[in-house]
């Protein structure tokens, strides 16, 4: 049983570039998830979907950001114009919905991709 | 207030003892509670989740929660240097099972 996978694990990239990072969640999960975390803090959410509707989006996802889900599969996320201010870690992680399911809702996080815009 | 508190620490405890974390939440409708592992430069690895009032066990770990005070704690027993990492708190809020809330986390040296 694989778990989530992320792409890359880390990029350097100069302010105002932009960058895509991908995600595969655990292949029968169909939520997934996209956090981002900071040095001295938890992870904070961005975003996610259910297959591959986007249902929720939080105020820290500025339009710089988008994150795609297109066949409820993997997952893109999106940053244009990056700032140096958008380094930091960002985690996607995947559960499985469903009523009466043991462990609903757990979500498992992938290995990360680290992000350092200079 | 933050959503989620837990202190920063670090907290020490030495080989073989109970380490025990807390957590307060500001949510009262929130029904869902979690701990995370995180080791320095890794991710999170979910080691307990817990949705009823009382106890949960597995292996050294126990989760408690008490939904009237707000309250989840972890116990970690027999503690070993390979537990000191930082402990994440995560807290489904009301209205929904999507997101998690996180607390900034409990950094736990076990020192022989």
């Amino acid at each position: 049983d694989t778990g989530v996978s992320q792409d890359p694990r880390h990029k350097i990239t100069k302010r105002g570039q932009n960058v895509t990072f991908r995600c595969d969640p655990i292949s029968e999960h169909n939520r997934l998830y996209w956090y981002r975390q900071t040095l001295g803090q938890g992870p904070e959410f961005l975003t996610y979907f259910q297959n591959e509707a986007q249902l929720e989006k939080s105020r820290l996802l500025s339009d710089r950001f988008s994150a795609e889900r297109p066949k409820g599969s993997f997952s893109t996320l999106e940053i244009q114009r990056t700032e140096q201010g958008d380094s930091a870690m960002y985690l996607c992680a995947s559960s499985l919905t469903g009523v009466g399911l043991v462990g609903l809702y757990e979500q498992y996080f992938g290995p990360g991709t680290r992000l350092t815009v200079t | 207030q933050k959503e989620v508190e837990q202190n920063s620490g670090p907290l020490s405890v030495p080989e073989g003892a109970i380490a025990s974390l807390n957590c307060t939440y500001s949510d009262r409708g929130s029904q869902s509670f979690f701990w995370y592992r995180q080791y320095s430069g890794k991710s999170p690895e979910l080691i307990m989740s817990i949705y009823s009032n009382g106890d949960k066990e597995d292996g050294r770990f126990t989760a408690q929660l008490n939904k009237a005070s707000q309250y989840v704690s972890l116990l970690i027993r027999d503690s070993q240097p390979s537990d000191s990492a930082t402990y994440l708190c995560a807290v489904n809020p009301s209205g929904g099972y999507n997101k998690l809330i996180f607390g900034a986390g409990t950094r736990l040296a076990v020192h022989p």
